[in-house]
């Protein structure tokens, strides 16, 4: 298995609505990323996870909180998004967490917020 | 700043070959990466370049690296419609006790039947 999932595939969601992203991979990866990515623009870093510990923390919003239950999980929990959020939502995978190693990603969950 | 630099829009034949130029600043990065990006779909990882190799090959797939003028690109032989994508180049920056990659803009390709 060497892909990484991420569920849904698409998100519509209001400004007051709660909601969860996943993202899963069973490579033995100990590294797993957020990414949001604006349309036709590079992904931009949100979250890294190493060895199931938030390592690094691109000043996010609090409106996104991430967790990673065990090596294999990764979740996005949403709340109080605003318009300017909507975006692709993608995860990776690495290795280990040093960024020699390539990153494996994702499809995206496409969010939309109203 | 680190910033990794790229043409916005490269527009070829079918069967021609494409060059996507890339370059880069921060000249201790040792990988440098080419990622595509198809329409709608999540970022696939296609080669990548360790910092003492000038030169790596891999099918249609040619990645030539100059250090000296911290410039990288990638050559797609007998271009196909399928590789019509955007193109991303990615280098290693350290920040700290950590390694974050940093992108280019991306270079969308067209490519005409």
């Amino acid at each position: 298995d060497t892909e990484v999932t991420q569920t849904p595939k698409h998100l519509v969601m209001g400004m007051t609505n709660k909601k969860s992203l996943k993202c899963e991979q069973h490579m033995g990866h100990r590294a797993m990323y957020w990414y949001k990515q604006k349309a036709k623009k590079p992904p931009e870093l949100m979250f890294v996870y190493s060895y199931e510990k938030l390592s690094i923390n691109e000043s996010v919003p609090s409106r996104f909180s991430p967790e990673c239950p065990n090596s294999s999980l990764l979740n996005l929990h949403l709340h109080a998004l605003q318009p300017e959020d909507s975006a692709l939502y993608l995860c990776a995978s690495s290795y280990r967490p040093n960024a020699r190693y390539e990153q494996y990603f994702g499809p995206g969950t496409r969010l939309t917020v109203t | 700043g680190e910033d990794v630099e790229q043409s916005l829009f490269l527009s070829v034949r079918e069967g021609d070959s494409s060059v996507i130029n890339c370059t880069y600043t921060d000249s201790s990065s040792t990988y440098l990466y080419w990622y595509k990006q198809e329409p709608g779909a999540g970022l696939q990882l296609l080669t990548y370049i360790f910092s003492n190799m000038d030169m790596k090959q891999d099918q249609r797939l040619t990645v030539l690296l100059n250090k000296k003028d911290k410039h990288l690109s990638l050559r797609i032989a007998d271009t196909q419609t399928g590789d019509s994508a955007i193109y991303f180049c990615a280098e290693i920056f350290n920040a700290g006790n950590n390694r974050k990659l940093i992108w280019g803009l991306g270079t969308s390709l067209a490519v005409n039947p």
